[in-house]
């Protein structure tokens, strides 16, 4: 069975420039997660979606990160304008239901210059 | 206060030895815990879950102690592919996971 897949695996771009990541959760995965994690940090949830759904945004900065989940499969996430403090792994998760083991896909490590 | 607190160790240890790790947690409503493992570079990957009665698997064995609020992970025979950062989760309110910020274990040869 495949596991969730993360695309890209690396990104460098310059401050102020807009990047995205994409995720496919794994089949049959309803709820899905985008989490940040820095060196040395646990990771830090994001966005939390229920299929199509999103049922936890609190701690994603909605000034310069957005995300969606159309057809409640495959994720996208933005951010615009693009700070050096956004330079970090992130991470995205799927689990079969909300409270169950989450399975993570290898992660997009972002530069910013 | 953080909801989940770990010691970041590094927690150096030789080939065979046991070795402990602890983790606290701020939310006395919680219900779920696990111990996920991340290799270096890597991403994080379910080592075991916590229940109330503890869990055992093979040489690792999972403790909940809801009185003291702190979960614990024991590790005997260590290896040396048990190298890894320990995270502690614990899920709160809305079924919420707070990761801890991880215990980081060296096995020596």
């Amino acid at each position: 069975e495949a596991g969730v897949v993360q695309s890209p695996r690396y990104k460098i771009i310059e401050k102020k420039q807009p990047v995205a990541f994409w995720c496919n959760p794994i089949s049959g995965h309803n709820t899905l997660y985008w989490y940040l994690q820095n060196l040395g940090q646990g990771p830090e949830l994001l966005i939390r979606y229920e299929n199509e759904e999103a049922v936890d945004d609190s701690q994603l900065p909605k000034d310069r990160f957005s995300a969606e989940r159309l057809k409640g499969v495959d994720s996208t996430l933005k951010i615009q304008p693009a700070e050096l403090g956004d330079s970090a792994v992130y991470l995205c998760a799927s689990s079969p239901q909300r409270d169950n083991e989450q399975f993570f896909g290898p992660g997009t490590r972002l530069t910013v210059l | 206060r953080k909801e989940v607190e770990q010691d970041p160790g590094p927690f150096n240890v030789p080939e065979g030895a046991t070795v402990a790790f602890n983790c606290t947690y701020s939310n006395s409503a919680s219900q779920s815990f696990f111990w996920y493992r991340q290799d270096c570079r890597k991403e994080p990957k379910l080592l075991m879950s916590v229940y109330s009665s503890g869990n055992e698997d093979g040489r690792f064995t999972a403790q909940l102690n809801r009185a003291s609020q702190y979960i614990s992970l024991l590790i005997r025979d260590s290896k040396l592919s048990d190298s890894a950062t320990y995270l502690c989760v614990v899920v709160g309110n809305f079924n919420k996971f707070y990761f801890g910020s991880g215990t980081k274990l060296n096995v020596k040869p």
